[in-house]
């Protein structure tokens, strides 16, 4: 089965409103990390937070290990928070190998 | 610094072709890695390399697809025979070694 699962695939809200991305994973976890992806472009990564929350201006990760789930939270969208956001699974605790990807949660913000 | 460099941004080719994707990796990263994104079944990892050694090379993905690293700022992808399959997007990461992964902006391949 998939090891990393993420919710909802996609999501539209209001500019302004707050998002909640989830991602949820059926393996033990070493490091957790976030990215995110514009259409057409690369990924870039937003948070590696394999346990506890973790702040960046207006997005929050929080990361609890024995409930083997992920958020990220998005405050106050803008429309240029628009893309898709994927966690990915780490098996080690140092390095980025052997990451498991989850598919992602397209994010819609309209203005 | 450049970031991840991967040429060309766009290939199509006809079924059987050979294609060859290119890769340069940040400057001074050891790893490197090949991953494929589609819309089914989101990032699958190809190839893995670390100082220029190969520690992971796709399972599944190993009949059609061969990458390369002939040096430490240089990679390759090749896909023989191309079929329509594995149209998608081919995307080339490298890391530190530390947690970050820093990723390519892909080549989209379409195969017809």
């Amino acid at each position: 089965g998939q090891q990393v699962q993420q919710s909802p695939a996609s999501l539209v809200l209001q500019e302004g409103e707050n998002a909640e991305l989830q991602c949820n994973f059926s393996t033990s976890l070493n490091s957790m990390q976030w990215f995110y992806q514009r259409p057409g472009g690369s990924l870039v990564s937003l948070f590696y937070n394999p346990s506890g929350t973790k702040h960046s201006g207006r997005l929050t990760s929080t990361t609890v290990i024995k409930e083997r789930r992920s958020s990220l939270h998005i405050s106050s969208s803008q429309t240029t928070d628009s893309g898709t956001y994927l966690c990915a699974l780490g098996l080690n605790t140092e390095g980025a190998d052997r990451l498991t990807f989850g598919k992602g949660t397209q994010l819609i913000i309209q203005p | 610094d450049a970031g991840v460099t991967q040429t060309p941004r766009h290939e199509v080719a006809e079924k059987g072709q050979t294609i060859i994707l290119k890769c340069e990796p940040v400057s001074g990263h050891n790893d490197l890695f090949w991953y494929r994104q589609t819309k089914i079944q989101g990032l699958e990892l190809l190839s893995y390399f670390r100082s220029k050694s190969l520690m992971e090379d796709g399972g599944a993905f190993k009949d059609r697809f061969k990458a390369e690293m002939l040096n430490s700022s240089f990679s390759t992808l090749k896909i023989q025979p191309t079929e329509p399959k594995d149209s998608a997007v081919y995307l080339c990461a490298s890391s530190s070694g530390q947690n970050t992964l820093y990723f390519g902006a892909g080549t989209r391949l379409s195969v017809l």
